[in-house]
């Protein structure tokens, strides 16, 4: 079946610094990649759409300055959390839509925390 | 908007019992719906899906239907097992092919 690879699966990182999270789709090409926002014990919160070759969609209340999405190839999203602090620990999850047919596959997530 | 309403867990249960987690959504037009399951420190893995009004999802003994007229996809299951023990998501896809979840039900099935 259809895969997603995240990585890394959990990062570490000091304030003030950024960090990159990596999404691929193994086996199929993903028209859409979503980026997913999860805090301890609640549901998925979306933070943005991105289609291939073009900028991605921010919901609402989502700093696209800071949250920076490129979405380069149909197998490769990257999720970067710029200037991080330690409200923006979180886990983190990404999910590719298949070019065809209604799937959505979910990457294992990312655990992020800021120090 | 788009929304959906997940019976609120935490839900303990024995092993061979049986499990109900209701979902009711709100949507404009003709939304796709799903079951997620999210097991801890991972992603969420697809349990099952309706595409429309009738359909029955089922998948590792787990079922759902897609009633319309009451708008709901109420996830049953009769006779868990402690492997079951998961967070599970209903969510329903609509137009703009975004994923909208509920709250997540926390589901532990003691031996």
């Amino acid at each position: 079946g259809a895969v997603v690879s995240q990585h890394p699966s959990r990062v570490i990182c000091k304030s003030g610094t950024s960090v990159k999270i990596e999404c691929r789709s193994l086996d199929f090409q993903a028209t859409t990649m979503f980026w997913y926002r999860q805090f301890p014990k609640q549901s998925l919160m979306l933070m943005a759409t991105s289609n291939e070759g073009s900028k991605a969609t921010y919901e609402q209340g989502v700093e696209k300055d800071k949250f920076l999405i490129n979405h380069a190839s149909l197998t490769l999203s990257t999720l970067t959390v710029t200037s991080a602090h330690p409200e923006d620990s979180s886990f983190y999850i990404c999910s590719a839509r298949e070019r065809q047919g209604l799937g959505y596959t979910f990457g294992s997530g990312t655990r992020l925390t800021v120090v | 908007g788009n929304s959906v309403t997940q019976m609120e867990g935490p839900v303990t249960l024995s092993e061979e019992a049986f499990l109900t987690i209701n979902c009711t959504y709100t949507a404009t037009g003709y939304p796709s719906l799903f079951w997620y399951v999210q097991y801890p420190g991972e992603g969420l893995q697809l349990l099952l899906k309706a595409t429309k009004a009738d359909d029955k999802g089922s998948n590792k003994g787990f079922e759902a239907t897609y009633r319309k007229e009451t708008t709901s996809f109420h996830l049953e299951k009769g006779s868990v097992q402690v492997s079951d023990s998961a967070v599970y998501f209903c969510a329903l896809s609509a137009a703009d092919y975004k994923l909208s979840f509920g709250a997540g039900t926390t589901v532990t099935v003691r031996a």
